[in-house]
């Protein structure tokens, strides 16, 4: 009841395009939501992160939607550049602790 | 304000080998947590510390291990090495431990001979 499933694996994107990412999660006692993004070499950095209070949140070109009725949320990156070629992760947590729960994660493949 | 910083980056071990991998925090925050990534497994929780105590702790077997000192800092041990510990061992700190904004370091690369 702990996992949190992520699709695509894997996806390709025409600069100026939109890269959306998918995560679904069983727990209901989850009630925080990160993202986080990766470059090769790196240690992930925080992108966005939403509580399930709100439906949706944007930070400049990124967007979390958050469905709590169906247990999903996505990232949406809106005029996607060469340089948000990178892994993405979700992830999920709770209130009582730092634990996060991982997806799987998604390697977004930003072409000029 | 300096980032979470992780000693050494890389490592080279064989097998039954001990390691210790050394993790500091943002300075202010209190909360240190562990995670392994892997291709195959991609990214799992390890464990938890918070003003010196394990808080939380994942599906692994009691060869992991960590502590905290009172200065924040953490480290992790892993003992009797298997190939399979093979992995990017990364470190976030945070500044309390109810589901705050976890900040990543670069990781610790071992690698199991």
């Amino acid at each position: 009841q702990q996992q949190v499933k992520q699709s695509p694996q894997s996806l390709i994107v025409q600069k100026g395009g939109i890269s959306i990412i998918n995560c679904a999660y069983e727990n209901t006692a989850f009630d925080y939501f990160p993202w986080y993004q990766q470059f090769p070499g790196k240690g992930p950095a925080l992108l966005i992160a939403i509580r399930p209070d709100v439906s949706e949140k944007k930070e400049g070109r990124f967007t979390i939607s958050f469905n709590k009725s169906a247990k999903q949320f996505s990232l949406h990156i809106m005029d996607s550049q060469p340089g948000d070629s990178a892994t993405y992760f979700c992830a999920a947590g709770q209130a009582a602790g730092n634990k996060l729960t991982f997806g799987g994660g998604t390697r977004v493949l930003v072409k000029p | 304000k300096a980032g979470v910083t992780q000693t050494p980056r890389y490592l080279i071990k064989t097998r039954g080998q001990q390691v210790t991998l050394s993790c500091s925090p943002i300075s202010g925050h209190r909360s240190v947590s562990w995670y392994q990534q892997t291709p195959g497994q991609g990214l799992q929780f390890l464990f938890e510390y918070f003003s010196e105590t394990q808080r939380n702790k994942g599906n692994f077997p009691g060869r992991f291990s960590g502590r905290q000192f009172s200065n924040s800092r953490s480290e992790m041990n892993v003992s009797t090495l298997e190939l399979g510990d093979s992995a990017l061992y990364l470190c976030a700190s945070s500044l309390g431990t109810s589901a705050n904004e976890q900040f990543f370091g670069p990781g610790t690369r071992l690698t199991v001979l």
